[in-house]
């Protein structure tokens, strides 16, 4: 079966400081990666998708990059972070070439201090 | 573009009662997919039905029932006998197209409260 590991769960930083969330998924090959944000109270925000190693899209400019280094490993990445980078960040995994459900990880509680 | 609505932000019932939780959506596609996640207060998003633009046969899971008429453009979610464990964020998801890829574009979440 497919699983989806996402760390830490919780991270407390100052701005300024740097980040590296990883997420990485077991039980499949080739999956499409994506990265989300949820700020408190809100709705999700898709951040960045994957579809292969080294593709990454960006769907809003921010303070935030992604690389996907193995086929099943996903990396949020911010040189240095801002208060306004505080959320919820969900890493999922769906099946390529078929338009099935994403499978989300049990997130990451990012507090920048 | 593809939009989805979940008008109601936040609902709160008492244990037993049922509850429906509304999905509009907006699409040009004829073909797209719909779903509905829970997301509990561990944060963890679970998927509980996908539904293509296909099929409009309702669906019932348990206390779980879905509701989806093209002719409105609705995926409407209701819980019968709602226990305090259903108490989360509810979201509603649309992707459209066949490609790979395609990205979910979800809804605004609606809260759901259950009071014992």
């Amino acid at each position: 079966s497919q699983t989806i590991h996402q760390w830490p769960a919780t991270l407390v930083q100052p701005v300024g400081s740097p980040l590296s969330l990883e997420c990485t998924v077991e039980g499949t090959s080739n999956p499409n990666l994506y990265w989300y944000r949820q700020a408190a109270g809100r709705g999700l925000q898709l951040l960045f998708y994957s579809v292969g190693i080294g593709q990454i899209s960006s769907e809003v400019p921010q303070n935030l990059s992604a690389s996907r280094p193995q086929d099943r490993q996903f990396i949020l990445s911010s040189k240095k972070l801002l208060l306004s980078d505080s959320g919820f960040y969900l890493c999922a995994w769906e099946r390529q070439s078929m338009n099935t459900e994403a499978f989300f990880g049990q997130g990451t509680r990012l507090t920048v201090v | 573009a593809q939009k989805v609505t979940q008008a109601q932000t936040e609902i709160s019932v008492v244990e037993k009662e049922d509850v429906t939780l509304d999905c509009v959506y907006e699409t040009r596609d004829t073909t797209y997919y719909l779903f509905w996640y829970k997301q509990p207060p561990s944060g963890e998003l679970v998927f509980l039905i996908r539904r293509n633009s296909f099929d409009e046969q309702n669906e019932i899971s348990g206390r779980y029932s879905w509701n989806f008429q093209k002719s409105t453009s609705s995926f409407n979610f209701t819980i019968t006998a709602s226990q305090v464990v259903d108490s989360a964020v509810y979201f509603c998801a649309l992707r459209h197209g066949d490609n790979a890829g395609n990205m979910l574009t979800f809804g605004g979440g609606t809260r759901l409260m259950v009071k014992p």
